[in-house]
């Protein structure tokens, strides 16, 4: 079975530059997750949908940030314009559970992108 | 915010050897998710406690709850050196939160 999809899995660019980082989720799952991972901060959570709707997006650290999810099958995150210190690996995760707190429902991660923004 | 705390940060163990590693909550836990993430890739489940109390078991890796449902352990018993990685414990706090401790990386020598 295929799993979480991420691209691209590496991407090097300029401060300045905009960058879009990709995702599609396991089929017929319901939630989508978007984590960034660094070294200082560890594993955060940046936005959650739901449905295709987003839930809570107080993650994201800034308005240069933006996700959207069109339909089930496809996610994007944003940055514009990038800035060095958004250099990270960015995971995207999806899983069967309507909310968060449904404990029942693990979340599938894909295999990241490693962000580097010289 | 909730916050889990791990430990220790890192660990090398013989191989055959056991080893414990620990996470600890500030709030009362309401589901508590094991991870393995290798280097360059996602995190892979590995088990999800909920009751107080709960443990569980997969191959050689054993997580525990405790009653007081703030703190849990993972296990490992005669490690390999296919359980080198960084293991994440995460937590969901009310409905729209979720958050990982730091992570323990555990090195396994042959």
């Amino acid at each position: 079975d295929a799993g979480v999809i991420q691209s691209p899995r590496h991407e090097v660019t300029e401060m300045g530059q905009e960058v879009t980082l990709r995702c599609k989720p396991i089929s017929g799952h319901n939630s989508l997750f978007w984590y960034r991972q660094t070294m200082m901060r560890g594993l955060e959570l940046l936005i959650y949908f739901n449905n295709n709707v987003p839930i809570d997006d107080s993650g994201m650290p800034e308005d240069r940030f933006s996700a959207k999810m069109p339909n089930a099958s496809f996610s994007t995150l944003k940055i514009q314009p990038s800035e060095p210190r958004d250099s990270a690996v960015y995971f995207c995760a999806s899983s069967l559970g309507s909310w968060l707190g449904d404990s029942n429902q693990p979340q599938h991660f894909g295999d990241g992108t490693r962000l580097s923004i010289l | 915010s909730q916050e889990l705390e791990q430990s220790p940060q890192s660990l090398i163990v013989q191989e055959g050897k056991n080893l414990t590693i620990n996470c600890t909550s500030s709030k009362t836990l309401y589901g508590l998710y094991w991870y393995k993430q290798k280097y360059g890739e996602g995190l892979i489940f590995l088990m999800m406690l909920q009751k107080g109390g709960e443990e569980k078991s997969h191959e050689k890796i054993t997580a525990k709850l405790d009653e007081k449902k703030q703190q849990s352990s993972l296990h490992i018993t005669a490690s390999q050196p296919s359980h080198a990685g960084i293991y994440l414990c995460g937590a969901p706090e009310g409905n729209n939160k979720f958050y990982f401790g730091s992570g323990t990386k555990l090195n396994v020598k042959p």
